[in-house]
């Protein structure tokens, strides 16, 4: 039993390189979104679907784009990297059953910007 | 717009003691309150949640929360820690589903033995 898979785990690129980031969640869930954490500000929302083929903004979309052509993958883009952008990223999915739906996490992509 | 404050970024409690972490909200409407957990490398893991039921909330692990209006809090209790409690714990609020979510700088709670 997966739940939320994202790869890769650890990625190091530099200044004005491009990155895909994958999530992939086998629940069957209809929303999914990305987060970045950083050491003191908890998680931002970057962006979020509520279902194949449609994306929002969150928070902190800035400097990412996102796809969901598929239902059980999430994509996370960087164009142009920036050494901001140097944090920790989590894909998380939801199975909408009104207030309060749990979010399950993936275990994270620890990405370095330099 | 909502926003959460947890109070101490580090708690550091005695194996077997209480164990209290600190959550004040702040929201224009009644919220929907979380608390998640972090374990090392892990993603995190829902502990609890309000969602305008009962205001005493049980959750996994033998952790429990109180929701009192009066003072915008959500503390987050335990009677007796334990070594694997040892994690970073995040208190969220949410008013109407989890777009709009907003989480906590996050508590780092040690346990010593």
């Amino acid at each position: 039993n997966a739940g939320v898979t994202q790869t890769p785990k650890f990625r190091v690129l530099k200044t004005g390189q491009s990155m895909t980031l994958l999530c992939a969640q086998d629940m069957n869930h209809e929303y999914m979104y990305w987060y970045r954490q950083d050491p003191g500000m908890g998680l931002r929302l970057i962006h979020y679907s509520v279902g194949e083929g449609t994306t929002a903004k969150g928070e902190v979309p800035d400097g990412y784009n996102v796809s969901r052509l598929k239902k059980q993958n999430f994509l996370l883009g960087l164009e142009s990297a920036a050494p901001s952008q140097t944090s920790v990223y989590f894909c998380a999915s939801e199975n909408p059953q009104g207030a309060g739906s749990p979010l399950h996490f993936g275990n994270g992509t620890r990405l370095t910007v330099t | 717009a909502q926003s959460v404050t947890q109070l101490g970024s580090h708690v550091s409690v005695s194996e077997g003691a209480l164990v209290l972490l600190r959550c004040n909200y702040s929201s224009s409407v009644p919220p929907y309150l979380f608390w998640y957990v972090q374990y090392p490398n892990q993603g995190l893991q829902l502990l609890l949640k309000y969602t305008s039921a009962a205001t005493l909330v049980k959750g996994i692990n033998g952790f429990e929360a109180e929701f009192k209006k009066s003072e915008t809090s959500f503390h987050l209790t335990k009677p007796s820690a334990h070594m694997s409690d040892a994690a970073e714990y995040f208190c969220a609020v949410s008013l109407y589903n989890n777009n709009d979510m907003r989480f906590g700088a996050g508590t780092r709670l040690t346990v010593k033995p």
